[in-house]
């Protein structure tokens, strides 16, 4: 069981817009930021949103994040094929010392 | 361009132990926070520990909390993950990755390196 809640699986069909949630608690999402990865087929993960709503150098602005409270999104507009991918929310979390948590991922499949 | 090289995987048997290394270049190693973060086969990504700069900061998830333990060697610019009292639960590809641009960010990885733990 995860500490952050992701749904297991999304579908939308190309150029579609779809969204991801990412359910936590006071201490995670409720006190950090929320970052967000994807991992294609056999890849490792890539940094795909930061600090809630950042995007790095290089990700198309079709990718955006938002966070309310303790509870995190991911939006992919203009869905694309090679969206196709594992996608995880991640914070920080103070509780038991200090601690890394990731949502238990959601799988995108483009139809 | 920043690279993080991941060894040292393989095969040990239950309660065996195993040290995993991590070479980075392209950035100030020293300055940045490194973590490791797994996935078991056909799981998804679990963080498993992360230290400071310095070496000084040092966090574990609870799954590995007295087994494993996280270290640095700044003149080298590597981390290391020594996994003692290995579980079949413990079986999976480990990454480590850089926490550069902000607080808590993972923004590079390294392509992972498997471990198998079974008899």
């Amino acid at each position: 069981q995860s500490v952050l809640t992701q749904p297991p699986s999304a579908s939308g069909t190309p150029g579609q817009r779809v969204t991801i949630s990412c359910s936590g608690s006071k201490s995670n999402i409720g006190t950090y930021t929320v970052n967000w990865y994807q991992q294609l087929p056999g890849t490792a993960p890539k940094l795909l949103i930061h600090s809630n709503n950042q995007r790095p150098s290089g990700v198309p602005d079709r990718f955006s994040g938002s966070k309310s409270g303790t509870s995190a999104s991911l939006a992919i507009s203009g869905l694309q094929s090679g969206d196709e991918a594992d996608y995880y929310c991640a914070a920080w979390d103070d509780s038991l010392n200090g601690r890394g948590v990731f949502g238990g991922g959601t799988k995108l499949t483009v139809l | 361009d920043v690279q993080l090289m991941e060894s040292g995987g393989g095969l040990v048997k239950p309660g065996g132990s195993l040290r995993l290394s991590c070479a980075a270049s392209g950035f100030t190693f020293s300055r940045y926070s490194m973590h490791w973060v797994r996935q078991a086969p056909g799981k998804g990504l679990e963080w498993v520990s992360c230290i400071g700069g310095s070496g000084r900061s040092i966090y574990y998830a609870d799954s590995v909390r007295g087994r494993f333990i996280i270290s640095r060697d700044n003149a080298k610019n590597s981390v290391y993950l020594q996994m003692n009292n290995l579980r079949a639960e413990d079986m999976a590809v480990y990454y480590c990755a850089a926490e550069i641009i902000a607080a808590t960010v993972l923004d590079y990885w390294g392509q992972g390196i498997l471990v198998t733990v079974s008899s």
